[in-house]
């Protein structure tokens, strides 16, 4: 079974700051891994993916995350963040071994950046 | 180009009465996903469908819960005698349908369903 989990509820950083949100998975085949962002009242936008090779992958809006296959995490990073980055969002999973293509999502994190 | 819609953007019906939702997805991609997206439940996956094959219903929460995609294309979620716990946000997907794992999904604006 493909799970993922997303450790913090919220995280407030200082515009200009390090934004950092965590993500760790779990899955009995390969990891192909996700993150999306949700803006209040709008769907889910695609941010960046990983599938195989550079374990540090670049996305959009200057977000980047890093794979991690011994620590089984893929946590989003940016390295100075915007007001207008405050949004939900949420990792996916979708296990190399599993049926059919459905993602599995993290409950989700809601980043708050402060001016 | 256009990215995938979903209709009506907001629902409000009264318990037991039947709703549709709709989704209309990128011009050109093959499969199409349903999720819902409850308070307290995160983003739960409901259906998905690949090309001509038999859709994948796995996550449809119960009998009540029913989907089509007609020729290929448009997608229908048909709720019946709806309750109230299934108030959510209704979000569509569709993806190349590569049938490759790798496919990356894009998102609809999701439809806010509040049943009373």
């Amino acid at each position: 079974a493909q799970s993922v989990a997303q450790p913090e509820d919220q995280v407030n950083v200082a515009e200009g700051n390090p934004l950092t949100v965590k993500c760790t998975y779990s899955v009995s085949g390969n990891p192909y891994l996700f993150w999306y962002v949700q803006y209040p009242n709008r769907g889910l936008q695609f941010l960046l993916k990983y599938i195989t090779g550079d374990n540090l992958v670049k996305g959009s809006y200057g977000f980047e995350a890093e794979f991690n296959k011994s620590q089984t995490s893929f946590h989003l990073k940016k390295p100075s963040a915007l007001v207008s980055d405050s949004a939900l969002y949420f990792c996916a999973v979708r296990d190399s071994r599993a049926a059919g293509n459905k993602l599995t999502f993290g409950g989700g994190t809601r980043v708050l950046v402060k001016p | 180009g256009a990215g995938v819609s979903q209709s009506p953007s907001n629902k409000v019906t009264e318990k037991g009465k039947d709703v549709e939702l709709r989704c209309d997805p990128i011009s050109g991609h093959t499969a199409l996903y349903w999720y819902r997206q409850s308070l307290g439940q995160g983003l739960e996956f409901l259906i998905y469908f690949q090309g001509n094959s038999a859709p994948d219903k796995s996550g449809l929460p119960s009998d009540r819960f029913s989907a089509e995609r007609t020729g290929g294309s448009v997608s229908t979620l048909t709720i019946q005698r709806t309750q109230q716990e299934d108030s959510a946000v209704y979000l569509c997907a569709s993806s190349l349908g590569s049938g490759l794992a790798t496919d990356t999904q894009y998102f609809g604006p999701g439809t806010r369903l509040t049943v009373l």
